[in-house]
């Protein structure tokens, strides 16, 4: 089955800058990646999507890029803020067959330094 | 915005004990998930569900669990002799539909379970 891994775990930045969050997946079959965002003691919420069909996707601060070949995609925030202290997850997903369960990564708890 | 909503927020048990965890999807999606968070951990898929029966279910959903719709707007998620180990966040989520945007996801606030 699908296997994604998530680096790093833990992540500071000083408010103002950038913040990269990266993950690998195992099974070329994957075509769906959403991003999610978790604050504390709530359910994971959607921030970003990308499809296999496209290597890039932009949506205000938050940019997600894929490297289909080298099975690779990566979250950026620029100009981060406070409100994005929070725990990110990768996921990876077969969007073929009408079930498309999400394979999260392990998650990157990113705090955001005043 | 419409949103999934689950019931209870937190549940305690004790072990051996049965309990159902309730959700109501967002109205117009067709598929449900359930999924689990075992504290400090990954979220993990249990089960898929879709026109009325399992689509797809992980290892970890073993006869212990058992998932219904038993109407048209509740989604529950029965475990029947909880373990220790069964102590965990349980997420529904839903989707609309298989083709073009809408394969999001949307997740649930969660209910956290204790099984003393």
């Amino acid at each position: 089955g699908e296997n994604v891994e998530q680096h790093p775990s833990t992540l500071s930045v000083q408010e103002g800058d950038s913040a990269v969050i990266k993950c690998t997946y195992s099974d070329s079959a994957s075509n769906y990646f959403p991003w999610y965002k978790q604050e504390l003691g709530k359910g994971p919420q959607l921030i970003i999507d990308i499809r296999s069909n496209v290597g890039e996707k932009k949506d205000q601060r938050i940019a997600v890029t894929l490297n289909k070949t080298a099975k690779h995609f990566s979250l950026h925030i620029t100009e981060t803020q406070p409100e994005d202290s929070a725990v990110y997850f990768c996921a990876a997903s077969m969007t073929n067959f009408g079930n498309e369960k999400l394979t999260f990564g392990t998650g990157t708890r990113l705090t955001i330094i005043p | 915005e419409p949103e999934v909503t689950q019931t209870p927020s937190h549940q305690v048990t004790q072990m051996g004990q049965e309990v159902i965890l309730r959700c109501v999807p967002i109205s117009n999606h067709l598929y449900f998930y359930w999924y689990r968070q075992i504290l400090g951990q990954k979220v993990e898929f249990l089960v898929s569900f879709y026109n009325n029966e399992i689509s797809e279910k992980s290892e970890i959903f073993d006869d212990q669990f058992s998932v219904e719709r038993p109407d048209g707007s509740n989604f529950t998620l029965k475990i029947r002799s909880t373990k220790l180990e069964d102590s965990a966040m349980y997420f529904c989520a839903s989707r609309a539909e298989m083709w073009g945007s809408r394969e999001t996801q949307y997740f649930g606030p969660g209910t956290r379970l204790l099984v003393l």
